[in-house]
């Protein structure tokens, strides 16, 4: 099975501009999270999606969006770019059929700039 | 704000030797799991210890849950120069697998 894609793996954009991360899942896996990791924060949940909805929140302010399609592939977005959103954005999906075990599935992430 | 914090921070050891760092949580968990990252890479999933286990072993690698205490140790047995790397806990508080991950170890493995 192919794993988790993410695309770009870099981009550098400047404040005030917005950015779209794109995510596309192991087959088969439903669910779809996104985590920013920074030097100084670490690892923080953005947001899950299950089934095209929105399942789970982190505590990050609405600048930062994202949506699930009918073939599981995400997408999350991120408006009016500020020098802190400057992070690698992680994506993971997991399967949600009987064998789940937790175990996220991550993909090697978007690597955003923000000049 | 992260629920997991590691412990050490940073970590040096020769090949062969063992490595062993800790993490400790605030609340109660479903489930502890340990990720690995190499330098600017994805996350890669190493082992899952749910709340009702108390030791788990996969390969190279040993997991120890205390849930009084709460806190859990994750051993890496003869290390290798590829054990280099950032070691992650992540506890999950339910069944949602949203997940809280601490600041990481950093293991350096040296030949």
């Amino acid at each position: 099975k192919a794993g988790v894609t993410q695309t770009p793996r870099y981009l550098i954009k400047t404040r005030g501009q917005q950015v779209t991360l794109s995510c596309s899942p192991i087959s088969g896996h439903r669910s779809v999270s996104w985590y920013q990791q920074t030097p100084g924060q670490g690892l923080q949940f953005l947001f899950e999606y299950f089934s095209e909805t929105q399942r789970n929140k982190g505590n990050f302010p609405g600048r930062f969006s994202g949506r699930q399609f009918s073939n599981s592939r995400s997408e999350m977005n991120v408006s009016t770019l500020e020098l802190g959103d400057s992070a690698l954005y992680l994506c993971a999906s997991r399967s949600t059929s009987g064998t789940n075990t937790g175990e996220l599935f991550f993909g090697e992430g978007s690597r955003l700039t923000v000049l | 704000s992260q629920q997991g914090e590691e412990d050490p921070q940073a970590l040096s050891i020769q090949e062969g030797e063992n490595a062993t760092m800790n993490c400790s949580y605030k609340t109660s968990i479903n489930n502890l799991q340990w990720y690995r990252q190499n330098s600017g890479r994805g996350l890669v999933h190493l082992i899952l210890i749910r709340s009702n286990e108390r030791e788990k072993h996969s390969g190279r690698l040993r997991v120890t849950l205390d849930t009084s205490k709460k806190s859990s140790s994750l051993l890496i047995t003869a290390s290798r120069a590829a054990d280099t790397a950032s070691y992650f806990c992540a506890t999950a508080f339910s069944n949602d697998y949203k997940l809280s991950f601490g600041a990481g170890t950093t293991v350096t493995v040296r030949a």
